[in-house]
């Protein structure tokens, strides 16, 4: 079946560092990633939506400027959290869509971001 | 914008009860999504409903289009079904609007 894995598993950062976390789809063309985030015991939010070769859409309230997201071939996505603080401290998960059809998603494993 | 809401919230179960989450949404969707979360943070895909019933192994998925209803069932539950079972719709080529999660134990 389609997997998706997602790089790092989880990372620990200095404030005012940037961290990078890959979203590669391992054996189909990924047209489309999202991006999602989740903040402890609170339920999963859609940060943005990437398709190959253009411009994310970010949702309302996701600052484009800190959280850079490139989606440069079929088979890889990474979100760049710029200047990261504290607050942006949470678990960060890819999902991807093929070709196959719009329903089908495959999750990455997620990344878990801390930053002290 | 779609609401998601699921219940109950948390759930605690025997060992070998029958499991029943539900989920209802606002919108009109084209699919549903029933995700499992392990405590370690990853997300599997459980289903993918847009009409109907589908079963895999214990787990059985019904969706009520009409009445923007799911339900996710577990039979004969066991510790290892201890999860949160995340219930996330969608529509056309858009991302996922997702519930808060049921928190699932299941004791021996």
């Amino acid at each position: 079946g389609a997997v998706v894995s997602q790089h790092p598993s989880w990372v620990i950062c200095k404030s005012g560092t940037s961290v990078k976390i890959e979203c590669r789809s391992l054996d189909f063309q990924a047209t489309t990633m999202f991006w999602y985030r989740q903040f402890p015991k609170q339920s999963l939010m859609l940060m943005a939506t990437s398709n190959e070769g253009s411009k994310a859409t970010y949702e309302q309230g996701v600052e484009k400027d800190k959280f850079l997201i490139n989606h440069a071939s079929l088979t890889l996505s990474t979100l760049t959290v710029t200047s990261a603080h504290p607050e942006d401290s949470s678990f960060y998960i890819c999902s991807a869509r093929g070709s196959s059809g719009a329903n089908v998603l495959t999750f990455g494993a997620g990344s878990r971001l801390t930053v002290l | 914008k779609n609401e998601v809401e699921q219940s109950p919230q948390n759930l605690t179960a025997q060992e070998g009860e029958f499991i029943t989450i539900n989920c209802s949404y606002s919108v009109g969707i084209s699919a549903l999504h029933w995700l499992q979360q392990h405590p370690g943070g990853g997300i599997v895909s459980l289903f993918m409903l847009s009409s109907g019933k589908k079963k895999h192994g214990r787990l059985i998925a019904t969706i009520n289009i009409q009445e923007k209803h799911s339900s996710l069932h577990i039979t004969a539950s066991h510790p290892r079904d201890s999860a949160v079972y995340i219930c996330a719709v969608g529509v056309g080529a858009d991302g996922l609007t997702f519930g808060k999660g049921t928190h699932l134990i299941i004791q021996p």
